[in-house]
């Protein structure tokens, strides 16, 4: 499978409790994006790379959440004391980015978090 | 990026055309209308884009009006698993493009 994949699909944890997730974007795409999807909404913007480096944070990114790209491969996304407001699906985009193409995002399948 | 309005759902008979509407009236020359879908429980799975003229692929065609002020994307032959939730968005697709933005969407649900 060549497509973005995202690990684990599903997470239950305790409030309080840390949780990291994982995406891996299709080979060669030299950004990921992060999005979060409450039940109801439309995703909405977390956070994104180009290559290794975080070129923009959300508001919705409170200093509980953190996230990274070390090698310009895959990417975590950690949150720390998760509350029950932190239940969502996480989503990751992945794309070949150039300043002249119309690049298009390429989504996982989502983790979906459950915060009791 | 400027701003779109879907209908909230929508229904369509199996094996007939289904047609979803979308109003960008806000969009600028270096806009492009995108299409999205997103079946319960999986990601968004990307469907089409385009500037000015009307596109065709293996899933869909997308009408954009002359004054682009407004485009229907159309699947032709619409099937169970084409049941799904479809996203309009408008984006700049130059170099400082960025993010999605996704609104509510239009819920289409196809019949039997």
């Amino acid at each position: 499978d060549t497509g973005v994949s995202q690990d684990p699909r599903h997470k239950i944890t305790k409030r309080g409790q840390n949780v990291t997730f994982r995406c891996d974007p299709i080979s060669e795409h030299n950004r990921l994006y992060w999005y979060r999807q409450t039940l109801g909404q439309g995703p909405e913007f977390l956070t994104y790379f180009q290559n290794e480096a975080q070129l923009e944070k959300s508001r919705l990114l409170s200093d509980r959440f953190s996230a990274e790209r070390p090698k310009g491969s895959f990417s975590t996304l950690e949150i720390q004391r998760t509350e029950q407001g932190d239940s969502a699906m996480y989503l990751c985009a992945s794309t070949f980015r150039t300043s002249e193409s119309t690049d298009t995002q390429y989504f996982g399948p989502g983790t979906r978090l459950t915060v009791l | 990026d400027a701003k779109t309005t879907q209908p909230t759902s929508m229904d369509c008979a199996e094996g007939r055309a289904a047609n979803l509407p979308c109003n960008h009236s806000t969009i600028s020359g270096n806009e492009y209308v995108y299409w999205y879908r997103q079946i319960h429980s999986q990601g968004p799975q990307y469907i089409i884009h385009g500037l000015k003229n009307n596109e065709t692929n293996e899933m869909a065609s997308l009408i954009i009006t002359e004054d682009r002020k407004s485009s229907t994307l159309i699947l032709p032959h619409a099937t169970l698993r084409d049941t799904a939730v479809y996203y309009c968005i408008v984006r700049v697709a130059s170099g400082s493009a960025r993010q999605l933005t996704f609104g509510s969407g239009t819920q289409l649900t196809v019949l039997p």
